[in-house]
């Protein structure tokens, strides 16, 4: 299994301003996503957070709105630039690990961005 | 287009009582299968994943089906409990070579004591 946090649980932003989030592992793991679960809404998927690599972005999402930091197999980073009110979301740390590709979640970070 | 739906979107049934929730999807190639239980303001927990051999996994009161050939899934919750109230999403994994997985929009369940 895999323990995930992320900081910070929850923010209050104003318009035009960035908000770094943070996700920590306890195990050394390969695959780690970023999501983003806009109200009501189910998961979406933003970017797969490669180690010693650029990020590989969704259809939609783009590294200059979501920059993306992994500078090991613990640990990442996601970016809100520039924010508007429509980044208002929850956005989910993820790490895929063990022999049947399990997925772990992290708590999310509740956004919100007046 | 993969897609995942599920239904009812949303549940009311009161503490004690059984309910099923249902997830039909269009994933191809189709590699696994997956409820997750989301509680209000939390990441989502895995409850089951059941490959394409499996129509019948169970983790304590949840037992989840797969029928493969009509590519659907239900999770049934027996003896329903006031923590059950959450969001239960169906997640598909389709296998291109790494994994892709399309969620669906969930099912807002609510136990009513």
């Amino acid at each position: 299994s895999a323990v995930i946090s992320q900081k910070p649980s929850r923010d209050i932003c104003q318009r035009g301003t960035s908000l770094t989030i943070q996700c920590q592992v306890d195990s050394q793991v390969t695959m780690m996503f970023w999501y983003r679960q806009q109200p009501g809404q189910s998961l979406t998927l933003i970017a797969t957070a490669n180690q010693g690599s650029e990020a590989t972005y969704e259809s939609g999402f783009v590294i200059d709105k979501f920059p993306i930091s992994r500078p090991n197999l613990t640990f990442s980073t996601l970016t809100v630039s520039n924010m508007s009110p429509e980044d208002s979301s929850i956005y989910l740390c993820s790490v895929v690990t063990g022999l049947h590709y399990e997925q772990y979640f992290g708590p999310g970070t509740r956004l919100t961005v007046t | 287009k993969n897609q995942v739906e599920q239904s009812p979107q949303s549940l009311i049934i009161l503490e004690g009582k059984n309910c099923t929730l249902q997830c039909n999807y269009t994933v191809s190639p189709f590699s696994n299968l997956r409820w997750y239980k989301q509680d209000t303001g939390r990441g989502p927990v895995s409850l089951t994943i059941m490959t394409f051999s499996e129509n019948t996994k169970s983790n304590g009161r949840y037992t989840a089906t797969l029928d493969a050939d009509t590519k659907q899934s239900s999770l049934h919750i027996t003896a329903s409990q006031l923590s059950d109230s959450a969001s239960y999403i169906c997640v598909v994994s389709a296998n291109f070579g790494n994994e892709k997985l399309t969620f669906g929009t969930g099912t807002r369940l609510t136990i009513i004591p």
